[in-house]
């Protein structure tokens, strides 16, 4: 039971222009979501997060829009560059459990030059 | 300076095996986690531990035994291994209290032979 999806398993952008990675949750005690990015060999690092009461949190070119009453919540990144090409995965946490991440299934983003 | 730590990154073992795969954080976090990425690249929780305290224990089997020797280090023992333990396994941490940001570590990719 895949509780966080993000359906699109890859995106490819050309540089400057708007990236919108999607994820779609189905449990609405989720109270928290957050985006990491990974590169290959690396762990997964922090971007952005957003809490459910908010609907739009942004740092610099990341922006994360959250629709709870469509249980849905976007990345968007602008302008997009290459260093940005990485897979990006979304997380929902917590509904009463103690910092309990769940991650979606990640979309690979290609950025071309 | 390496925020979280994992040795070793590769490791190749044959079934039956026991192995363990250890991680340190010198974030000064009170909380830390053992994650596992197979080979659909679905990242689940496996393990959490507050101040040495096991507080999340996913459905894992018992021949995973998580061991903390002090907040800073988080150990994972694998007794007995088999193929389906093949995976990328990380190892996070974050401050304890709430919704708290988790960092990775780079990962122990685990081959089972």
């Amino acid at each position: 039971d895949q509780q966080v999806k993000q359906n699109s398993p890859s995106l490819s952008v050309q540089e400057g222009r708007i990236s919108i990675l999607n994820c779609d949750y189905t449990n609405s005690m989720f109270d928290y979501f957050l985006w990491y990015k990974k590169y290959p060999a690396e762990g997964p690092t922090f971007l952005i997060s957003i809490s459910s009461i908010k609907d739009k949190n942004e740092d610099g070119r990341f922006t994360v829009f959250l629709n709870k009453s469509a249980k849905h919540l976007s990345l968007h990144i602008v302008p997009s560059q290459p260093g940005d090409s990485a897979v990006y995965f979304c997380a929902a946490c917590c509904g009463g459990a103690t910092n309990k991440l769940i991650f979606g299934t990640g979309t690979l983003l290609a950025v071309q030059p | 300076d390496t925020a979280v730590s994992q040795t070793p990154k590769y490791l190749v073992t044959q079934m039956g095996n026991d192995k363990s795969i250890k991680c340190e954080q010198n974030l000064g976090h009170d909380t830390m986690y053992w994650y596992k990425q197979d080979s659909k690249k679905f990242l689940k929780i496996m393990f959490s531990y507050n101040n040495k305290e096991l507080i999340i224990n996913e459905t894992v089997p018992n021949r995973f035994s998580p061991k903390s020797p002090d907040k800073a280090h988080l150990n994972l023992h694998i007794n007995s291994l088999e193929l389906g333990d093949s995976a990328v396994y990380f190892c996070a941490s974050s401050q304890a209290g709430g919704v708290a940001t988790q960092y990775f570590g780079p990962g122990t990719r685990l081959t089972v032979l």
